[in-house]
Order: structure tokens, then C-alpha cells, then sequence
């Protein structure tokens, strides 16, 4: 069981917009704005899209953006391109817990 | 550039233990945090924890407090990672992680086997 809640899977097609959710507690997302979403293609590992609930690394297509309310952020990817097909996770800061992570969600462009 | 470089992958027996290394360069290594994260064949993330590469500290994730260790080689830019006691359920690839401002940047991940 994950600390942090994501749906199991989210799809859409083609130039469509979809929004992932990252549901935690007033102990992690709540509290700290120290949420981050990482794009994960098979074999690989994870990749950085968004640090610190809305920033993007340099590199990162303006096409994906964070946002947070209460204990839930959220990843949306506009614009939606085949190769946005990936499982994402977000993770938080949780305190004395430390980090703690969704369960991931695979993206599907139909 | 950053970079995060692994140790080859493992196979180990139940009961055994295994270190996985983690080469950093590219950045001042003692000036930002390691961080260990696991992920299980077809499943997702876990954090495991971190180590202060300037001071030495580590915080642990409760699963695994007791049976990991990490630690680090500030002359050779290097983090390690001990686990103890591996089960099967320890099968999984174990990735170091770095945040820097601005990024985060990942190790290429080591896959430790446990079977017998």
C-alpha cells in the first residue's frame, strides 16, 4: 500500500489534455510543497517532469505542469503525444517519514 | 554533467547481504544528499532513505531500519548501499537518486536477484 494515492491508470488521445491525481495527507502534501512527478518509460529510469508542486526541470515540455490543492496534486499533460506513454509517479516530502511515493499511474495515448 | 553511476547487477542467496555502489560526478558530492529507492518487478517506487554525504547522517525508511545500511566515501565520490538478510521478496531494482536545484538526477539503477 502506497503512502501517496494515484489512479492505476489514465488515457487519452491524441492533442487531448488528461490530469493524473496524487491524493496524500495534511502530513505530506498538505503541508510541504515538496511534491515532484517522474516519467518513467520501460527499462529506464525515472525522469524528472515536475519539483516543488509547479516547477518544470530545464527540458521539460511546458506541455506538462503540477498543481496542488489541500492534500491533492495533480500532473496535467496537454497536448497529449504518443511518446507521453509512460507510467508517472508522484512522491512527497512527509516529514519524519521522509519521502514517500503514489503507486503510479500508466498513461495510455489512444 | 551530473551523473549517477551504478555497480552491476547481483545475484545473492537468501540470508546473504549485497553493497551497491553509486559514483557521482559532475556536481560537489558532499554538498547534496543520496537517496536509495527500490522498485520490485512490476511495481512502483520506494523510497528507502537517505544518506548527508557531507556529514555522514542517514534516515531510514521504517520498512527498512535494521537491515540497511548506507554509507559513503567522500574521497572517492561513491555512496553505498548495504542490505542484510536478503529474502526474495528484496528481488528488485535499487536505484541512488540525487535532488540539485533545479533537477533530480537517477543512477542507472542495480538489479539484485535473491534466489536460491
Amino acid at each position: 500500500q502506497s503512502a501517496l494515492t494515484q489512479p492505476a491508470s489514465v488515457s487519452g488521445s491524441p492533442g487531448q489534455s488528461i490530469t493524473i491525481s496524487c491524493t496524500g495527507t495534511s502530513s505530506d502534501v498538505g503541508i510541504y510543497n515538496l511534491v515532484s512527478w517522474y516519467q518513467q518509460q520501460p527499462g529506464q529510469a525515472p525522469k524528472s517532469m515536475i519539483y516543488e508542486v509547479i516547477k518544470r526541470p530545464s527540458g521539460v515540455s511546458n506541455r506538462f505542469s503540477g498543481s496542488k490543492s489541500g492534500n491533492t496534486a495533480s500532473l496535467t499533460i496537454s497536448g497529449l503525444r504518443a511518446e507521453d506513454e509512460a507510467h508517472y509517479y508522484c512522491s512527497s516530502y512527509g516529514g519524519s517519514r521522509g519521502w514517500v511515493f503514489g503507486g503510479g499511474t500508466k498513461v495510455t495515448v489512444l | 554533467q551530473v551523473q549517477l553511476v551504478q555497480s552491476g547487477a547481483e545475484v545473492k542467496k537468501p540470508g546473504a547481504s549485497v553493497k551497491v555502489s553509486c559514483k557521482a560526478s559532475g556536481y560537489t558530492f558532499t554538498d547534496y544528499a543520496v537517496h536509495w529507492v527500490r522498485q520490485a518487478p512490476g511495481q512502483g517506487l520506494e523510497w528507502m532513505g537517505w544518506i548527508n554525504t557531507g556529514k555522514g547522517d542517514t534516515k531510514y525508511s521504517q520498512k527498512f531500519q535494521g537491515r540497511v545500511t548506507f554509507t559513503r566515501d567522500t574521497s572517492a565520490n561513491t555512496a553505498y548501499m548495504d542490505v542484510t538478510s536478503l529474502r526474495s521478496e528484496d528481488t528488485a531494482i535499487y536505484y541512488c537518486a540525487l535532488n540539485l536545484p533545479g533537477d533530480s538526477f537517477w543512477g542507472q539503477g542495480t538489479l539484485v536477484t535473491v534466489s536460491s
